[in-house]
């Protein structure tokens, strides 16, 4: 069986501070690990995702997260927020080879202040 | 424009009345899936399919039912629905089980049974 554990469920940050949103997962098997953003009365999108290869995967709008296998953690982080990223981010985890789909994190809703 | 679309946005509805939510993909996705939202719990999955006439249980699949007839529909079914299913649905649709490809999520169903 594999679960996440996204361990704030709030944070609030003032605009252009960094961020770091903390997912830690459990499986047997080898992962995909993936974070999905979920704007105001809006369905899910994929924002990055970590299939194999490069520890460090990056989004189009400056989010990075990377994969430690050792820790078991996929943390999203950004240097610099905006206004326009506060939004409910979700970690996932897919068991590679396995015919089911995400299993989803309860997650966290970053809040951006002015 | 490839997309997810569920009906209705918005459902009210009364202890033990039948009812069902719609969800339609126009990307000729094999895999769909439904999850329910609740608050603290993030996505749990209720059912998923592999393909026409596929489909299996997800975490939650008491009080459920579903179908998948046509490649792009996978109708959500809850025959005697009750309080405890009051929450956010969401379906979405890729083209490869196992979280490879990218999930896409349709806008949601709010359900409140009463």
């Amino acid at each position: 069986a594999q679960s996440v554990t996204q361990l704030d469920s709030q944070v609030p940050v003032f605009e252009e501070a960094p961020v770091e949103l903390r997912c830690n997962y459990s499986s047997s098997v080898s992962v995909y690990l993936f974070w999905y953003v979920q704007y105001p009365n809006q369905g899910l999108q994929l924002l990055l995702k970590y299939l194999s290869g490069s520890t460090l995967v990056e989004s189009i709008n400056g989010f990075e997260a990377e994969f430690n296998k050792s820790q078991t953690s996929f943390h999203l982080r950004k240097p610099s927020v905006h206004i326009s990223d506060t939004a409910e981010y979700f970690c996932a985890v897919s068991s590679s080879g396995s015919a089911r789909q995400l299993t989803f994190g309860s997650g966290t809703q970053l809040t951006v202040l002015p | 424009e490839a997309q997810v679309t569920q009906n209705p946005r918005y459902l009210i509805t009364v202890t033990g009345k039948k009812l069902t939510v719609t969800c339609s993909q126009n990307m000729n996705h094999e895999y769909m899936s439904w999850y329910r939202q609740d608050p603290g719990l993030g996505l749990r999955q209720i059912y998923y399919s592999m393909n026409v006439e596929v489909t299996d249980k997800g975490d939650v699949p008491e009080g459920y039912k579903v179908s998948r007839k046509e490649k792009r529909n996978f109708p959500l079914i809850l025959e005697s629905p009750s309080p405890n299913q009051t929450s956010l649905y969401f379906c979405a649709s890729s083209s490869t089980g196992g979280g490879i490809t990218e999930a896409f999520f349709g806008q949601g169903t709010r359900l409140t049974v009463v």
